[in-house]
Order: C-alpha cells, then sequence, then structure tokens
C-alpha cells in the first residue's frame, strides 16, 4: 500500500539552525499539508499546498516557515531560524483530491528538538 | 475558525466494555468528521469518518454518531480489546476548503486486559 515518507525521523538542532524536512507525498495525491503536534497536544494545521502554491496557512505558520517542492516527489517544509518552541512532531500528508474530501495520509512524522 | 473539543481526554475500560468518545464543533460550514487513531510513536490513521448528510455509519466494532443541531459527533467502540489502546482524534473539516482539518486534542484510550 502506497505511504507517505518523511525524512528524517528525528532531527536535534540548536535554536536559530536552519532545518528542513522532507516528505515523498503518495504518487498520484494533489494535496499535501504539514501539521504540527507538541508532545501531549492536538494535532495542528500548518499549511496546505496545492498546485504548486500554498493553498491555505494557519498563524503558525509564520515567515520563519516555508514550503516548497522542489521536484515531482519532494515536499519540504523549511524553518528558517528554529526556536525552542519548534519542538514538535511534524507530520506531512497528502489527499487525492481537496474537495473530495479525500483521507489524509499520514507520515510517520518527523520529530524536531530542538536546544 | 473552526474550534473542536474532544472528552474524555483519558478514558479507561475494561476488555469487552464499550468506549465512548465525544466531540463538538463550533463551524457549521463543517460537513466531514474523520476519526483518527495514533498508537504510541506512529501516525495517525483513518478508522472511520462521516460526511454531514448522515446521522451515523459502523464498520464491524466502531460506529460514530452526528447531530448536526447540536454539533456534536461520538465515536463508539464495542467489545473493546487491548489492540484498541491507542490516543484517538477526531477531526471537523469542510469539504470545500482544500481539506483544512481541524483535530480535537485527543483521547488516550486504555482497554485493560
Amino acid at each position: 500500500e502506497p505511504e507517505v515518507t518523511q525524512t528524517p525521523s528525528h532531527q536535534v538542532t540548536q535554536m536559530g539552525q536552519e532545518v528542513i524536512l522532507r516528505c515523498v507525498p503518495i504518487s498520484n495525491h494533489l494535496y499535501f499539508y504539514w501539521y504540527r503536534q507538541i508532545l501531549g497536544q492536538k494535532v495542528e494545521f500548518l499549511v496546505s499546498f496545492y498546485n504548486n502554491e500554498i493553498s491555505e496557512k494557519s498563524e503558525i505558520f509564520d515567515d520563519q516557515f516555508s514550503v516548497e517542492r522542489p521536484d515531482g516527489s519532494n515536499f519540504t517544509l523549511k524553518i528558517r531560524s528554529t526556536k525552542l518552541e519548534d519542538s514538535a512532531m511534524y507530520f506531512c500528508a497528502s489527499s487525492v483530491d481537496g474537495s473530495g474530501p479525500g483521507e489524509l495520509f499520514f507520515g510517520e512524522g518527523s520529530r524536531l528538538t530542538v536546544l | 475558525g473552526e474550534n473542536v473539543e474532544q472528552h474524555p481526554s483519558t478514558l479507561s475500560v475494561q476488555e469487552g466494555d464499550s468506549a465512548v468518545i465525544k466531540c463538538t464543533y463550533s463551524d457549521s460550514a463543517s460537513n466531514y468528521f474523520p476519526w483518527y487513531k495514533q498508537e504510541l510513536g506512529k501516525r495517525p490513521q483513518l478508522i472511520i469518518d462521516i460526511r454531514s448528510n448522515v446521522g451515523e455509519k459502523k464498520d464491524q466494532r466502531i460506529a460514530v454518531t452526528l447531530n448536526k443541531t447540536a454539533k456534536h459527533f461520538s465515536l463508539h467502540i464495542t467489545e473493546t480489546q487491548p489492540e484498541d489502546s491507542a490516543v484517538y482524534f477526531c477531526a471537523a473539516s469542510d469539504l470545500y476548503n482544500f481539506n483544512k482539518f481541524y483535530f480535537g486534542s485527543g483521547t488516550k484510550l486504555n482497554v485493560k486486559p
């Protein structure tokens, strides 16, 4: 069964450093998302991406965050200058059709620890 | 925007008993309500969903009910088994809003053998 894959599974970084989290969505999916889950808290929407542009973003997704689909398969989340409060599990997700709604398929997550 | 509240935050039941998790939502535009199960250290996975034109949906031991008027929906698990132990998240979404899902805060279900 196709899966969303994410790398790295865990990254430890120093405050102020740039971090790139990578995702490979399921190949025929059209909508891509990043969600964040701070330990013990709810899953929070960060951004959705469709047709090579951001379709919606939350208040969390400020100027420190950016997303990119550099080629036909990868979908990346960049945090320019990490803060302690960015420590969380970051989930990439994809769905076939945003009007569907289509099931959200999540990756395994990338745990980011900012020291 | 949408606000999804979920209760209880933790639920402990004996194997074989039923478990009920409840969620409320605030935005009447929400029309799709999935439930995700997240095992420890794993990704959330869809277990059941319901659209606003349906009041109840069942899949073997799990069922979801929706009350549009009251803006609440519930997950029912019957004959619970230890492998049902996980964190369960409800979510609400507007079908026409790029699949932006608003998640509840999660319920940690512990099924004691």
